[in-house]
């Protein structure tokens, strides 16, 4: 069965770059969540998209923008980078609120390293 | 962890024998979800029970959920090399976004 997609799957940049994540969905999944997870860390929730339209913000920082096209793939700009930032950031998609009980499938997240 | 403790938090056992791992949440939930994490890989989804659910079961998992002590519990029964992983437990109030716990470190040794 198709899973959720991301690319890349690892990335380097430096203090100060820019970087760029991508999510595909399970196809026909509205809802796309993106979380962060540092090392040893739980993941993080950093916000999510129902049907193209921001649905929920967590701990996202002002340097990071997010949002989700009419294709339903999303796509996470992370601008001024910091070394803090390193971690490996997951992207979600549910068919429908997860609140509603809908299953949240994970992909295989994508490594970022700033250095 | 935004969410709550998890119990304990590495684990260590024989292939065969079975693993407890508890959960605890603070806010009232909709549904609880455990996922499995390989080391630094994906989440996997195993298992969803709802707020008005009190058990259930899949394959060898069990998972129990008691909403007046805000605490869930993950069964793994005839545990094996491969279930090695973290497991965090995740859930749900309002909203679209999931919380996770800090996860339990699972080791079964063969």
């Amino acid at each position: 069965a198709a899973g959720v997609i991301q690319s890349p799957r690892h990335l380097i940049k430096e203090k100060r770059e820019t970087a760029t994540l991508k999510c595909y969905p399970i196809p026909r999944h509205d809802t796309v969540y993106w979380y962060q997870q540092g090392p040893g860390q739980d993941p993080q929730f950093l916000i999510s998209f129902y049907e193209k339209m921001q649905s929920d913000k967590g701990s996202i920082p002002d340097r990071f923008s997010a949002q989700q096209f009419s294709d339903y793939h999303s796509e996470l700009n992370m601008s001024s980078l910091e070394l803090g930032d390193s971690a490996l950031y997951f992207c979600a998609s549910s068919l429908g609120p997860g609140s509603s009980g809908n299953t949240i499938y994970f992909g295989e997240g994508s490594w970022l390293t700033v250095v | 962890s935004q969410q709550g403790e998890e119990d304990p938090q590495a684990l260590s056992i024989q292939e065969g024998e079975n693993a407890t791992m508890n959960c605890s949440y603070k806010t009232s939930i909709n549904n609880l979800q455990w996922y499995r994490q390989n080391s630094g890989r994906g989440l996997v989804h195993l298992i969803l029970i709802r707020s008005n659910e009190r058990e259930k079961h899949s394959g060898r998992l069990r998972v129990t959920l008691d909403t007046s002590k805000k605490s869930s519990s993950l069964l793994i029964t005839a545990s094996r090399a491969a279930d090695t992983a973290s497991y965090f437990c995740a859930t749900d109030k309002y909203g679209n976004k999931l919380v996770f716990g800090a996860g339990t470190i699972l080791r079964v040794k063969s």
